[in-house]
């Protein structure tokens, strides 16, 4: 059973467009993350969702907007799409111990390849 | 902010040899968690080993073992036995005690010369 899932693997889109990627996790977490991976490999935090409510936003475009339905999802669309969008997206899940500070692994999704021509 | 840095964009080494990769990075915290994930080309991030910064003792996972100076601010990993399995992007990353985000450094690519 695929852990975190992601759809699609692969999206090439024209510029201007609005597509999303959507990501699931099956593992009873109730943390997930967007992550981008830029040309270069370098990999940056986009946003943070536990239970629902929106954690992280480091500092991304209004143009990118996560949206999380229930603790299992949390989907990711980008309107008005940019060359310099085009790059690898990582959703990841965890759980979150509040009050424990304790560290729960980051389960990483198989990455969106995301190419805007 | 935290800041991890990889001085090392490409390294390699024979079959069967050892290779460290070097990580420092950049915190006031006391508290904090540490950790080197792979990315083979089929671009899953895989979790190699993790080191939590109030633990004094190295951690080891089989061929996989680090050099934790906390003083330093080093955290540099090492490979024994390298396989052909291994090549891969490594990345070093830092993350705050119950903070819900990891810092990646730039990546080292490995490749294992046969």
């Amino acid at each position: 059973d695929t852990a975190v899932s992601q759809t699609p693997k692969y999206l090439v889109t024209q510029m201007g467009n609005d597509k999303s990627i959507k990501c699931e996790q099956n593992l009873g977490h109730d943390t997930m993350y967007w992550y981008k991976q830029d040309s270069k490999k370098f990999l940056k935090i986009m946003f943070s969702y536990n239970n629902k409510e929106l954690i992280i936003n480091e500092t991304v475009p209004n143009r990118f907007s996560p949206k999380s339905p229930d603790k299992a999802h949390l989907n990711l669309h980008i309107n008005s799409l940019e060359l310099g969008d085009s790059a690898v997206y990582f959703c990841a899940s965890s759980r979150l111990d509040p009050g424990l500070a304790l560290y729960n692994e980051q389960f990483f999704g198989p990455g969106t390849r995301l190419t805007v021509l | 902010a935290q800041t991890v840095t990889q001085s090392q964009p490409e390294m390699s080494v024979q079959e069967a040899e050892t290779v460290t990769l070097s990580c420092t990075y950049d915190t006031s915290e006391s508290d904090y968690y540490l950790f080197w994930y792979k990315q083979p080309p089929s671009r899953q991030m895989i979790l190699v080993i993790r080191q939590e910064a109030y633990k004094q003792q190295n951690a080891t996972e089989n061929r996989f073992s680090v050099n934790f100076q906390k003083a330093a601010k080093s955290f540099s990993l090492k490979i024994s036995d390298s396989q052909l399995g291994d090549a891969a992007m490594y990345f070093c990353a830092y993350s705050s005690q119950g903070a819900q985000k990891l810092v990646f450094g730039q990546g080292t690519r490995l490749t294992i010369n046969p």
